[in-house]
């Protein structure tokens, strides 16, 4: 069945460097993705997303891409933050499907 | 602009009884998601509601568990005799439009935490 997945559970980046999550999925129907940031005790919180026609999309300090033929996508964070610290999840929707399927999540580290 | 607003956000449940989880979407949005979180795992999806329709359930369980989205007040996610197993924390997210075009993106409440005990 469709899932995403993430490849490493958790990632600890000295503060100042640029972090890089990466994730999954194996629906090939997916064609709208985000990424999401959640901190301990709070909902997600929306960060960035693109859809299938794109493979780049930045924002302000992220940057996310998105390789179709492998069916993969990356969230890039530039210098970052001990704000940052947090779990991120990648989500993809599909055209006619109501819902969105979220990984399983990454935790980011920042290292003083 | 208020966000999406859950309450209870803490909620004790002693086994067998019943919990009901409120949420009001944000201003402007009609379409309301129910997703569940257990600890250190990812957001499952339950069910999407519109105002007094339930558009897609197939992620809720199929027995104690229901979700109504009335036409007037808040969606409620309401579980009947309660397990231990039923505690985790429930998010509720809402859209201003149902996804007939891609680019579906949800914003979420600060969630509810359920335990039973």
């Amino acid at each position: 069945g469709e899932s995403v997945g993430l490849h490493l559970p958790t990632l600890s980046v000295q503060e100042g460097d640029n972090s890089i999550i990466n994730c999954a999925y194996s629906n090939s129907a997916s064609d709208y993705f985000i990424w999401y940031k959640q901190e301990s005790g709070k909902g997600p919180q929306f960060i960035i997303d693109i859809r299938s026609n794109m493979d780049k999309r930045q924002g302000q300090r992220v940057t996310v891409l998105l390789n179709k033929t492998v069916k993969h996508l990356s969230l890039q964070i530039a210098a970052t933050q001990p704000g940052d610290s947090a779990v991120y999840f990648c989500a993809e929707n599909e055209v006619g499907d109501d819902k969105i399927i979220f990984g399983k999540g990454t935790r980011l580290h920042i290292l003083p | 602009n208020a966000g999406v607003m859950q309450n209870p956000r803490h909620l004790v449940r002693r086994r067998g009884q019943e919990a009901r989880l409120r949420c009001s979407p944000m201003k402007g949005h009609s379409h309301v998601y129910w997703y569940r979180q257990l600890p250190e795992e990812g957001l499952k999806f339950m069910v999407y509601l519109q105002k007094e329709n339930i558009i897609d359930e197939s992620g809720m369980p199929k027995e104690r568990f229901s979700a109504e989205f009335p036409k007037e007040g808040p969606s409620i996610l309401r579980i009947q005799q309660v397990v231990r197993g039923d505690s985790a924390a429930y998010f509720c997210a809402s859209s201003p439009r149902s996804s007939d075009s891609s680019g579906n993106t949800i914003y979420f409440g600060e969630g509810s935490w359920l335990t039973v005990v």
